[in-house]
């Protein structure tokens, strides 16, 4: 099973809403990825977690908050965003590399469409 | 720096003609490669990857990718295009974050039009 789940698949919020994305995984990956992909663009790299760990912040703004409760879940909250903001949201997943395996092919969900108002 | 290049923007083949989108890498050590291909609206469904070895890769949906380190390349191709191929498809290499940690670098992309 190579499946990452998203929910939800659209959300609308105003400027001044706080909402969540959340994103799931069962295939025991312990890195764990959120993308912001604008139209006819590819994905940008927002945050990564290790081990459930922060390790990669893109220089975000902090309207936008990640959270990995657990090796399985990773989580986005979303605040005070700007229209700008509108996007796909994508979260992806892979093996954490070691010994001779440098890398590993990450793993993507459907997106969350987020549309601010 | 590492980086992506995937020239054409937009290609338009007809259905059952055979395909090759162009893929220009940029990275000093041995790459990690990958194609993605996205539908409208859906996420990223990886096609295939090349780590090392056999330098021409087989993915999934009838694709191959070939691997040239001399022109820096990973092209995709299909001999024969289907109407459900229409996607955008991008190139990206695996490039290593610093630590444990590794990012993929994306091409911008090729968007495919399959004509009936």
């Amino acid at each position: 099973d190579t499946e990452v789940t998203q929910t939800p698949k659209h959300l609308v919020m105003g400027m001044t809403n706080k909402k969540s994305l959340k994103c799931e995984q069962h295939m025991g990956h312990r890195a764990m990825y959120w993308y912001k992909q604008k139209a006819k663009k590819p994905p940008e790299l927002m945050f990564v977690y290790s081990y459930e760990k922060l390790s990669i912040n893109e220089s975000v703004p902090s309207r936008f908050s990640p959270e990995c409760p657990n090796s399985s879940l990773l989580n986005l909250h979303l605040h005070a965003l700007q229209p700008e903001d509108s996007a796909l949201y994508l979260c992806a997943s892979s093996q954490e590399i070691g010994g001779t395996f440098l890398y590993y092919e990450q793993y993507f969900g459907p997106g969350t469409r987020l549309t601010v108002t | 720096a590492q980086s992506v290049t995937q020239p054409d923007i937009h290609i338009t083949v007809s259905e059952g003609a055979s395909l090759e989108l162009r893929c220009n890498y940029s990275y000093g050590a041995t790459p990690y490669l990958f194609w993605y291909v996205q539908s409208p609206g859906q996420g990223l469904q990886l096609l295939l990857k090349y780590f090392s070895g056999d330098t021409l890769v087989q993915g999934i949906k009838g694709f191959e990718a070939e691997f040239k380190r001399s022109q820096s390349s990973f092209n995709l191709r299909k001999p024969s295009v289907h109407w459900s191929d229409a996607a955008e498809y991008f190139c990206a290499v695996g490039a290593r974050y610093g630590g444990a940690t590794n990012k993929l670098i994306f091409g911008t992309g090729t968007l495919l039009a399959v004509q009936p």
